[in-house]
């Protein structure tokens, strides 16, 4: 069955720092791949997605993702955080006409 | 553009008593989910709608019915709610199955069940 795992439960980084956001997935296919994030009492909103092609993806807010099938991941990264990237993060593979999220990563930034 | 809007923000019920919740997108969308979120396990799929008049089951049906009797609109309906219904209720649409699986989300309403 497909799903989609989100080892990080709460990650904190330091303002400026890098982030990297864990997303192991598993799919029988080439999977559609997804980040959304999350604002508090906010909808989701997308940052990126993986359909094919380059394996690197560019999204919003300066987020990227990597696409590596031999370990079924597809990780979120940022070279440097800002305040306002506090929010939760779900990770997403698109299977038939429906979305299989992760659990999520709450992200916490220290000033 | 509105996008997708959900109606209401937030409700109080009380075990047993019924409520619809309604969900609008004014994108032409022919695909229409509902979700409910709740702590350490993302958002999990009520029931979704490929086109007017049409709905399945999704993940965790049970206790919840749908219509879609017009394309912009897709309501969930609690006939007799329970406490493990409190949630937060998402609603989302996308353009195709191609494109499905990029959805576009509501702001969501907080239901409460005492």
């Amino acid at each position: 069955a497909q799903s989609v795992t989100q080892p990080d439960i709460h990650i904190t980084v330091s303002e400026g720092a890098s982030l990297e956001l864990r997303c192991n997935y598993s799919y029988g296919a080439t999977p559609y791949l997804f980040w959304y994030v999350q604002s508090p009492g906010q909808g989701l909103q997308l940052l990126l997605k993986y359909f094919s092609g380059d394996t690197l993806v560019q999204g919003i807010k300066g987020f990227e993702a990597e696409f590596k099938r031999s370990q079924s991941s597809f990780n979120l990264r940022k070279p440097s955080v800002h305040w306002s990237d506090a929010a939760e993060y779900f990770c997403a593979v698109g299977s038939s006409y429906k979305l299989i999220f992760g659990s999520g990563t709450r992200l916490l930034v220290r000033p | 553009n509105a996008g997708v809007t959900q109606t209401p923000k937030f409700r109080v019920l009380k075990t047993g008593q019924s409520m619809t919740l309604l969900c609008a997108q004014d994108m032409n969308h022919e695909y229409m989910y509902w979700y409910r979120q709740d702590p350490g396990m993302g958002l999990r799929l009520i029931h979704y709608s490929v086109g007017e008049g049409t709905t399945a089951k999704g993940e965790v049906p049970d206790g919840y019915n749908v219509s879609r009797l017009k394309k912009q609109n897709f309501l969930l309906g609690l006939e007799s709610a329970a406490p493990s219904q409190t949630s937060v209720y998402f609603c989302a649409s996308s353009y195709s199955s191609a494109g499905a699986y990029e959805q576009y989300f509501g702001p969501g309403t907080r239901l409460t069940v005492t």
